[in-house]
């Protein structure tokens, strides 16, 4: 599976938007692209996934470049609960999960 | 529907004692991966079952075994614990369709070994 990058933190005040990026350049064409998030030391969450086109489900949007090679992670009116670690996973077509560091997002009231 | 449910949430062991963890995935789901989560190695994926067999399996020692029910039901057993052990295991359950099969996580079990 292709790898991503994320960066290590960043702060989100309470009720604006939160918009969080990842490149994975070297994805390939039949990779998805997928966020979780982990709360401390719960189990982490699926959030939404996508493959060219861009996505919105009840909890993020998920914004995909034309070339694939990067996207963004939209949660659109943050609250102190979307405090947590957020993960980009770049996944083909076996079953496995590999998480990296992740951003680690800080909502401030 | 219920999500991914993990027994027990937390377990304290001594080393060379053993442990039996259990999963039971949200209903329908007939895939069970298992993951184990360390601050210094991230997750790790551990072993995949599908219809009561081995799937995919990851790079730990044999004292990391499991196994699934009829039911879907998953357990995993860890034999000889050592200190390294303790973490954060994770269960994750699928459909088991087609690429993308999303896996929803229950909320893992935390073993610590004194």
């Amino acid at each position: 599976d292709a790898k991503t990058t994320q960066p290590t933190s960043m702060d989100c005040a309470e009720g604006r938007a939160a918009n969080l990026p990842c490149n994975h350049s070297t994805i390939s064409g039949n990779e998805y692209v997928y966020w979780y998030r982990q709360i401390h030391s719960q189990g982490p969450q699926y959030i939404i996934h996508g493959l060219k086109n861009n996505e919105t489900n009840e909890m993020a949007s998920l914004i995909i470049t034309e070339d694939r090679k990067s996207s963004t992670l939209i949660l659109p009116h943050a609250t102190l609960r979307d405090t947590a670690v957020y993960y980009c996973i770049v996944r083909g077509l076996y079953y496995k999960l590999s998480f990296g560091a992740g951003t680690t997002v800080t909502v401030r009231a | 529907k219920a999500g991914v449910t993990q027994t027990p949430r937390y377990l304290i062991k001594t080393r060379g004692q053993q442990v039996t963890l259990s999963c039971s995935p949200i209903s329908g789901h007939r895939s069970v991966s298992w993951y184990q989560q360390t601050p210094g190695q991230g997750l790790q994926f551990l072993f995949e079952y599908f219809s009561e067999t081995q799937r995919n399996k990851g790079n730990f020692p044999g004292r990391f075994s499991g196994r699934q029910f009829s039911n879907s039901r998953s357990e995993m057993n860890v034999s000889t614990l050592e200190l390294g052990d303790s973490a954060l295991y994770l269960c994750a359950s699928s459909l088991n369709q087609d690429p993308p099969d999303t896996q929803y996580f229950g909320p893992g079990t935390r073993l610590t070994v004194l």
